[in-house]
């Protein structure tokens, strides 16, 4: 199946720094990339929708500008989470899809801890 | 758009089949269900997706009621490996997935 590559794997940062998370499709063209959010024994939450060349669309209660995301290309989206605090700290994932209803492939996930 | 019910937790026996329901009442009739698994600290891994015909792959088998209001997993020979969190979700109006609580299955040895 597709292959969607997501580094790093674990990050450590201080509070107040930013840090970027790369999301991959290895061996196919993905226009569209979900970022999602997860914390401990809780579910996967949908945090955006990345589209390539286009502003990503947010969902609600998720600021902006705190967690920047840029698609600049068919095969890479990214997320920045700016001036990190430790609420931050969660499992950040990502996933892309062949195309519209499409099932998603998933990376293997980002474990931020912000000290 | 679907939304999903699935029981917390289930358990079964290593070697036995591993049956997981989901009710999907809310459903389209144009929505697929997929369902996906989660071993810990790692991204979510497509299991199964399915319209209206019972599936089958490598996998498990996804069986799907006649009114399409619920479907079940099947595993038909759990091992240790498969331990996870399985969800059951489908895709909403704009192609997003939207992930339930899922169930917390434990294969027992």
């Amino acid at each position: 199946g597709a292959v969607v590559s997501q580094h790093p794997s674990w990050v450590i940062c201080k509070s107040g720094t930013s840090v970027k998370i790369e999301c991959r499709s290895l061996d196919f063209q993905a226009t569209t990339m979900f970022w999602y959010r997860q914390f401990p024994k809780q579910s996967l939450m949908l945090m955006a929708t990345s589209n390539e060349g286009s502003k990503a669309t947010y969902e609600q209660g998720v600021e902006k500008d705190k967690f920047l995301i840029n698609h600049a290309s068919l095969t890479l989206s990214t997320l920045t989470v700016t001036s990190a605090h430790p609420e931050d700290s969660s499992f950040y994932i990502c996933s892309a899809s062949l195309g519209t209803n499409e099932k998603l492939f998933f990376g293997s996930g980002t474990q931020l801890s912000v000290l | 758009d679907a939304k999903t019910t699935q029981p917390p937790s289930m358990d079964c026996a290593e070697g036995r089949a591993a049956n997981l329901p989901c009710n999907h009442s809310t459903i389209s009739g144009n929505e697929y269900v997929y369902w996906y698994r989660q071993i810990h600290s790692q991204g979510p891994q497509y299991i199964i997706h399915g319209l209206k015909n019972n599936e089958t792959n490598e996998m498990a088998s996804l069986i799907i009621t006649e009114d399409r209001k619920s479907s079940t997993l099947i595993l038909p020979h759990a091992t240790l490996r498969d331990t996870a969190v399985y969800y059951c979700t489908g895709m909403d109006s704009s192609y997003k997935l939207i992930f339930g609580s899922g169930t917390r299955l434990l294969v027992r040895p």
